[in-house]
């Protein structure tokens, strides 16, 4: 079974600028988490979908971040404009449903760095 | 609202010889309780979960953890380590009546030396 595909890999931008993450969770997963790890501390969450309805993003800093799940299936967080602070992984995660003590899957993680 | 605290940063230990990973939560309302480990540029790992039932929960590469009510605890071990148990583990609790939304502690590195 494939797991949470997450892309890039890999970012490094200037601060002001914007960047987007995607996300493809596991499929049938019909929850969708975006956390956010800063180096040193444990992930934080963002975002929680249900299908593509949002279910928790009272720590989503919205007047940078962004994200959707247009069709229930992939998911993209974007950030707009990039602060120093931003530079952390995030970590995009599925479950099957969002009933509490289902499995939560984690992808590798995107590595922002904002220089 | 739930919170985590592991209370050591860095384990170092050699190889061969048991670890205690310690973890303290704090909650008002009924809980779950999660260890993860993340290796190195990689996500997090599910190693076991309590939901309900007996207090000592195994889980995958030999690890265990035993759900303490009274002292609000959840303690990982191992009896033996290997250097490739080197890592991170994180410590997480949910509300065991709300979404599935997970409350992280900082992490502990382990260190497993030859």
């Amino acid at each position: 079974e494939a797991g949470v595909a997450q892309s890039p890999r890999y970012k490094i931008i200037e601060k002001r600028q914007s960047v987007a993450f995607w996300c493809n969770p596991i499929s049938g997963h019909a929850t969708l988490y975006w956390y956010q790890q800063i180096l040193g501390q444990g992930p934080k969450l963002l975002i929680q979908f249900q299908n593509n309805g949002v279910v928790d993003d009272s720590q989503l800093p919205k007047d940078r971040f962004s994200a959707e799940r247009l069709k229930g299936v992939d998911s993209t967080l974007k950030i707009q404009p990039a602060k120093l602070e931003d530079s952390a992984v995030y970590l995009c995660a599925s479950s099957q449903q969002k009933n509490t003590g289902n499995t939560i899957y984690f992808g590798e993680g995107s590595w922002l760095t904002v220089v | 609202a739930q919170s985590v605290t592991q209370l050591d940063s860095q384990v170092p230990v050699f190889e061969e010889a048991p670890v205690e990973l310690r973890c303290n939560y704090s909650s008002s309302v009924s809980v779950y309780l999660f260890w993860y480990v993340q290796y190195p540029n990689q996500g997090l790992q599910l190693l076991l979960k309590y939901l309900s039932g007996s207090t000592l929960v195994k889980g995958i590469n030999g690890f265990e953890a035993e759900f303490n009510k009274s002292q609000t605890s959840f303690h990982l071990r191992k009896p033996s380590v290997h250097i490739s148990d080197t890592a991170e583990y994180f410590c997480a609790v949910s509300d065991s009546g709300g979404y599935n939304k997970l409350i992280f502690g900082a992490g502990t590195r382990l260190a497993v030396h030859p």
